[in-house]
């Protein structure tokens, strides 16, 4: 299912560095989500955004940040990366009952 | 805000049983109710969903049923088979097209 990307898939950064997860999609939706997941926490939700003007903070917003460049496009930012940031982070986007995920980025933060 | 959360957090069945996963949510004004399955190394994907003016839905060997008095939602899987060992997530929200609260999760194996 190529119609929501994430990049990079994979990612090992040391604490204290600036990390950029990239998403894209093609499938015409306005909303679109970060989540995180942890074992046994399920997803999380980190930002949220209904269209290119509006962000909205989710369930664990501290430590990211996000932007929407556009309707197809958004990126979540660890401005200063550390350890319990280490997850696999989901990329979203919905339509009215179905949120369509991305492949997932698997950050690790040493 | 909601709370959701899901039992079991581990299930194990052989295959050809039944598989049941329960959820709990907190909010009396969620409405939607939806289940995503993933394989593992896999992204989770919607494989059913019920809404509040309904009890009860099916499609083949799933069906999710839905209690609001109480205030809890089951997912039930008939006639398992290898293929559908996965994590399951429940979900809730207020209103369709709102953002969801996730349960945990529950690992399924249907062991051969």
């Amino acid at each position: 299912d190529a119609d929501v990307t994430q990049t990079p898939r994979n990612r090992i950064t040391k604490t204290g560095k600036r990390i950029m997860l990239e998403c894209s999609q093609t499938k015409g939706h306005d909303r679109m989500y970060w989540y995180r997941q942890d074992p046994g926490l399920g997803l999380r939700l980190i930002y949220y955004s209904f269209d290119v003007k509006d962000i909205n903070k989710g369930e664990i917003s501290d430590g990211y940040s996000v932007s929407r460049q556009a309707q197809a496009k958004f990126s979540l930012s660890l401005e200063s990366a550390i350890p319990n940031q280490t997850a696999l982070y989901f990329c979203a986007t919905g339509s009215y009952n179905e949120q369509f995920f991305g492949p997932g980025t698997r950050l690790t933060v040493l | 805000g909601e709370n959701v959360e899901q039992h079991p957090s581990t299930l194990s069945v052989q295959e050809g049983d039944s598989a049941v996963i329960k959820c709990t949510y907190s909010d009396s004004a969620s409405n939607y109710f939806p289940w995503y399955k993933q394989e593992l190394g896999k992204r989770p994907q919607l494989i059913i969903d019920i809404r509040s003016n309904v009890g009860e839905k099916k499609d083949q060997r799933i069906a999710v049923t839905l209690n609001k008095t109480a205030k809890h939602f089951s997912l039930h899987i008939t006639e398992t088979q290898p293929e559908d060992s996965a994590v399951y997530f429940c979900a809730a929200t207020p209103l369709v097209g709102q953002n969801f609260v996730f349960g945990p999760g529950t690992r399924l194996s249907v062991l051969p």
